[in-house]
């Protein structure tokens, strides 16, 4: 079965600190991809990082990089010099394909909270 | 990336009226679409998967009669929560599939339902 493991319910930092956020994820599938998102107050889902597990080079966007370990099956997020702007909440997810068709589902981690100090 | 529109992002209705929440993909086709539901620190809990012009695929524990979810076109879903109770009142948000495999998210509707 797969299961996603975020193991930090909350997470502080001092602004322009680098912080990372842990994910682990259980999988038989080979071919699978791995997101984050972030969730601040307002609600909206935003899209952050994805690594495909087919991918060799760690995924980087801006600030944002993915530290991807496929044989210890985990996929932490770093974020670079926060910012106050990042107090959010944070999900990693694992897309999976379904036996029914060509869905693929998400299957989501319980996220970790980050406050980011001035 | 791709932009996912979700309309209303808030409402407030009566118990026993029904309540419809659109999501929209704006700048692609998204043949599949994904309704959650989300609790007040929780996770996202996956409620259906909507494929257009076929019925919903819903999880375990969803009543579909309850949770009425159209896909009638390539850009648009709707989420009708039928007679709606106190309990229902929750973040509903949606999320549509690209053809490369990404999900991008609506902006959520908070319902409250009294």
């Amino acid at each position: 079965a797969q299961k996603i493991t975020q193991t930090q319910p909350g997470m502080f930092v001092q602004e322009k600190e680098a912080v990372t956020l842990d994910c682990t994820y259980d999988t038989s599938d080979q071919s699978y991809g791995l997101f984050w998102y972030k969730q601040p107050s307002s609600g909206e889902m935003i899209f952050l990082i994805y690594q495909g597990s087919y991918d060799e080079q760690n995924a980087t966007e801006g600030r944002y990089s993915l530290n991807f370990q496929k044989a210890r099956k985990s996929a932490n997020l770093v974020i670079s010099a926060s910012q106050l702007g990042d107090s959010a909440m944070y999900f990693c997810a694992m897309r999976y394909q379904t036996n029914a068709g060509n869905n693929r589902k998400l299957i989501w981690g319980l996220g970790t909270s980050l406050a980011v100090n001035p | 990336g791709a932009v996912v529109s979700q309309h209303p992002s808030r409402v407030i209705c009566k118990s026993g009226t029904s309540v419809k929440i659109e999501c929209r993909s704006l700048d692609f086709q998204a043949t599949t679409m994904f309704w959650y539901r989300q609790f007040p620190k929780k996770s996202l809990m996956l409620m259906a998967t909507s494929n257009e012009g076929s019925k919903a695929t819903y999880e375990q524990g969803v009543e579909k009669d309850k949770f009425l979810i159209n896909h009638a076109s390539l850009t648009l879903s709707t989420l009708t929560v039928t007679s709606a109770h106190p309990e229902d009142s929750s973040f509903y948000i949606c999320s549509a599939q690209t053809g490369g495999g990404g999900a991008f998210f609506g902006q959520g509707t908070r319902l409250t339902v009294v």
